[in-house]
């Protein structure tokens, strides 16, 4: 199974300032024959189901704000969220669709300082 | 709006059973394959199953595989997961989980609100 680390476990960042949550998968979630990266991610609200934010590791779902941006390839991802709202406190979890068992990070718990 | 409503979920006993649902609406139920995630209290995601759309292909995570059966009915836009001998390590939010593509590995887009099950004596 493709083992999925987040960093950091936790994160505090002020309003209107970036917050930047890494993911790092234990092999290529990079497909050569179409050069796509087979990443999502996901924001967890307090007592909410997680929502998907991003897939192919880049790509915004509908309706996502475009303060949230994924980026990285191959093995190292990147969520960055430019301009911290009150509204993203949550926990952001990343996962890989390349192979089964699709895995999820451990998640990434996003605060107000 | 894509909807997707667990029932099912409880306290039941270690070594006991229960059966989950999930009904689906606002899509094409049997062209989309479906999962079972589940979390743990305070902890992260797991996924625990998948069945295709109409072929029934099941795949289970090894935590689970011979206890847990997951099943459709594409008549009723239902789906199902059968829990049996469970342990206290299955107390979680369990979350149906609608594929995002029609073929292949994909996210998952839409999740239901959840139900809780508690395995404790």
């Amino acid at each position: 199974d493709i083992v999925m680390t987040q960093s950091p476990d936790s994160l505090a960042v002020s309003l209107g300032e970036r917050a930047t949550i890494n993911c790092k998968s234990s092999q290529s979630v990079l497909y050569s024959s179409n050069n796509k990266n087979y990443l999502a991610w996901y924001q967890q609200k307090p007592g909410q189901p997680p929502k998907l934010l991003i897939y192919w590791a880049s790509t915004r779902e509908s309706g996502v704000p475009d303060r949230f941006r994924g980026s990285g390839s191959g093995t190292d991802f990147t969520l960055t969220i430019s301009s911290l709202q009150a509204e993203d406190v949550a926990v952001y979890y990343c996962q890989q669709y390349y192979s089964k068992p699709r895995t999820f990070g451990h998640g990434t718990k996003l605060e107000i300082k | 709006e894509v909807q997707l409503l667990e029932s099912g979920g409880g306290l039941v006993q270690p070594g006991g059973s229960l059966r989950l649902s999930c009904a689906a609406s606002e899509f094409t139920f049997s062209s989309y394959a479906m999962s079972w995630v589940r979390q743990a209290p305070g902890k992260g995601l797991e996924w625990v199953s998948s069945i295709s759309g109409s072929d029934d292909i099941t795949y289970y995570a090894d935590s689970v595989k011979g206890r847990f059966t997951i099943s459709r009915d594409n008549s009723k836009n239902t789906l199902y997961l059968q829990m049996n001998s469970l342990r206290a390590e299955d107390t979680a939010v369990y979350y149906c989980a609608k594929d995002l593509w029609l073929r292949g590995v994909t996210p998952f887009d839409y999740w239901g609100q959840g139900t809780l099950v508690t395995v404790s004596s």
